[in-house]
């Protein structure tokens, strides 16, 4: 079946540096991605979503500037946390959809802890 | 009102009983619904993809749509201990969830006692 990974799963860094967190579709070609953020016993909210080869769609109250969103390829997708704040510490997921999936294909997530 | 409405749980029965988990939404255009099941500190797994209202069975899983009360519910049959997790509705406008992505509930925290 489809799979989407996500790398790193787990991150500690210092407040005020950047993390790169990477999502990629392993068998299947992902037309759009979408990056949510998910903080403890909440609902996933969506940041932005991105297709490949275009700027990403930010939601509101979402700082672009701050979550830069590449969507390099067609499997490939990066989030960057610019100067990471410890408010910004969450568990962030990636969800990829293709041709014929439905609902989406979530990533694993990746657990952003900010010192 | 939020877009979608969960009750967060947490939500305990016994083994073997019949699990009911339910969302409500006020958004008329939904048209595409799913639940998701999320073990604790990984990403979300689709169990049930279902479009309009209406029945949809796989295994122990039941998913119902009713669309007039803008209501929908999972059931689970035969609980398990393994199937303690939190449970997410989402929906959508479009299949896949279109442009803008997935309007998930806050999910139901479940715990099936052995």
């Amino acid at each position: 079946g489809a799979v989407v990974s996500q790398h790193p799963s787990w991150v500690i860094c210092k407040s005020g540096t950047s993390v790169k967190i990477e999502c990629r579709s392993l068998d299947f070609q992902a037309t759009t991605m979408f990056w949510y953020r998910q903080f403890p016993k909440q609902s996933l909210m969506l940041m932005a979503t991105s297709n490949e080869g275009s700027k990403a769609t930010y939601e509101q109250g979402v700082e672009k500037d701050k979550f830069l969103i590449n969507h390099a390829s067609l499997t490939l997708s990066t989030l960057t946390v610019t100067s990471a704040h410890p408010e910004d510490s969450s568990f962030y997921i990636c969800s990829a959809r293709g041709v014929g999936l439905a609902g989406g294909i979530f990533g694993p997530g990746t657990r952003l802890t900010v010192l | 009102q939020k877009e979608v409405e969960q009750d967060p749980g947490p939500l305990s029965v016994p083994e073997g009983a019949i699990v009911s988990l339910n969302c409500t939404y006020s958004n008329s255009a939904f048209q595409y619904f799913m639940w998701y099941r999320q073990y604790s500190r990984k990403g979300p797994e689709l169990l049930m993809y279902t479009y309009s209202s209406g029945n949809k069975e796989d295994g122990r899983f039941t998913a119902q749509v009713d669309k007039s009360s803008k209501y929908i519910s999972l059931f689970i049959r035969d609980s398990q201990p393994s199937d303690s997790a939190t449970y997410l509705c989402a929906m959508s406008a479009f299949p896949g969830g279109g442009a803008d992505g997935l309007t998930f509930g806050k999910g139901t925290h479940l715990i099936i006692q052995p």
